[in-house]
């Protein structure tokens, strides 16, 4: 059981270019997260996803796309990459929206 | 709308020293309460949790009361150790939306 696994986990992006952060968990959860955290800083929700086929947008989503084809599965996309996405990412898992969220072990990105 | 407030750090101890970092918050109905650590350059862990009124979260020494009178949860060590030098969120979950306090970060010196 490896419970949230991050992809990759690190990447340096010059600015304008694009990417694809993966994330899958295990433990068929029917909530996803992804969050990002500013150097010094608490977690900002990007999107989340309650199952496969529904997103919804969470307090920063400019800049970002997600998708959830599958349980297992919710990528984020960065369209355009821009110095202030510059953070890092952590994707979360859980069963309902209630119950406590299993955290992956984080993307450092820089945009340059 | 629903909300965590926590105490600003950082937070410096000694070893051996007496632990509290308070949270507060603010919601409607019923929600579950949660403390989180995250050690540097890894993602967050549960560290322990309460689901309702009076209960009680505890785990490696730390505690946590739920006190909905006082609507607060806040996080107790008897006796710290260089190896809880991280950071600590509180964080509740309510109607299916989950809300995380900005974090503490202890420092616990030798």
């Amino acid at each position: 059981n490896a419970g949230v696994t991050q992809t990759p986990k690190f990447r340096i992006l010059k600015i304008g270019q694009s990417m694809t952060l993966q994330c899958t968990q295990d433990m068929n959860h029917n909530y996803m997260y992804w969050y990002r955290q500013d150097p010094g800083m608490g977690l900002k929700l990007i999107y989340y996803s309650v199952g496969a086929g529904i997103t919804d947008k969470g307090e920063v989503p400019n800049g970002y796309n997600v998708s959830r084809s599958t349980t297992e599965d919710f990528p984020l996309r960065l369209e355009l990459a821009a110095p202030s996405q510059t953070s890092v990412y952590f994707c979360a898992s859980s069963w309902d929206g209630t119950n406590e969220q299993f955290f992956g072990p984080g993307t450092r990105l820089t945009v340059l | 709308g629903d909300s965590v407030t926590q105490m600003e750090g950082p937070v410096t101890l000694s070893e051996e020293a007496f632990l509290t970092i308070n949270c507060t918050y603010t919601a409607t109905g019923y929600p579950s309460l949660f403390w989180y650590v995250q050690y540097p350059g890894e993602g967050l862990q549960l560290l322990l949790k309460a689901t309702k009124a009076d209960d009680k979260g505890s785990n490696k020494g730390f505690e946590a009361t739920y006190r909905k009178e006082t609507t607060s949860f806040h996080l107790e060590k008897g006796s710290v150790q260089v190896s809880d030098s991280a950071v600590y969120f509180c964080a509740l979950s309510n109607f299916n939306k989950f809300y995380f306090g900005s974090g503490t970060k202890l420092n616990v010196k030798p």
